[in-house]
């Protein structure tokens, strides 16, 4: 049983370029998110999606876009990456809400933006 | 601006002494508070929760104390082994969201 599994697990930009994280849990989870962990600042919510076809903003969406095309699959999208997004970013699956329901995380992809 | 304030950053521990983690917010939306432990290289992993209805929730060696009036919350790690150092993230949530505080990074002495 795989659980969250996140592609690529490193990258490394160029200032301007854009690409997509791709997502996928195998759970069957209805809610997944995308968190950005930086140093001194914990996890913070980019983006998530409570079912397929949805997507809401978090905590810290500017610069980014998602996709919820199919029920397992959550990609995270950089339109022209800067160096302020290099961090390590956390895809994460839940059966409901975070209240009571157990967030399973992927182990992260390392993104730098030169 | 951090919604959940987690001290201290940094701790080392003999093994066998105890661990303690304090949290605080100040958000009473809040009506969940779990801790996430995670090892370099890999994702958080969810230890121990709470409810803001009890006190105490206790998990083998790991105990949350939850104090509601003073918005508080701490996790304590009772003897603390090698194999227990790690990044332990607060964390609080309210609907949909899940608000993480900063860590703290715990190194067990052997």
């Amino acid at each position: 049983n795989a659980g969250v599994t996140q592609t690529p697990k490193f990258r490394v930009l160029k200032t301007g370029q854009s690409m997509t994280l791709l997502c996928a849990q195998d759970m069957n989870h209805e809610y997944m998110y995308w968190y950005r962990q930086d140093p001194g600042m914990g996890l913070r919510l980019i983006h998530y999606s409570v079912g397929e076809g949805t997507t809401a903003k978090g905590e810290v969406p500017d610069g980014y876009n998602v996709s919820r095309l199919k029920k397992q699959n959550f990609l995270l999208g950089l339109e022209s990456a800067a160096p302020s997004q290099t961090s390590v970013y956390f895809c994460a699956s839940s059966d409901g809400l975070p209240a009571g329901n157990t967030i399973y995380f992927g182990e992260g992809s390392w993104l730098t933006v030169v | 601006q951090q919604q959940v304030k987690q001290s201290p950053q940094s701790l080392i521990v003999q093994k066998g002494g105890i661990s303690i983690i304090n949290c605080a917010y100040e958000n009473t939306a809040f009506d969940y508070f779990p801790w996430y432990q995670q090892f370099p290289g890999k994702g958080p992993a969810l230890l121990i929760a709470i409810r803001p209805d009890v006190s105490e929730k206790k998990e083998g060696r790991f105990t949350i104390s939850f104090n509601k009036s003073a918005k508080q919350f701490s996790l304590h790690i009772m003897d603390s082994q090698p194999g227990d150092s790690a990044t332990y993230f607060c964390a609080a949530s309210t609907g949909y969201k899940l608000s993480f505080g900063a860590g703290t990074t715990v190194t067990v002495r052997a």
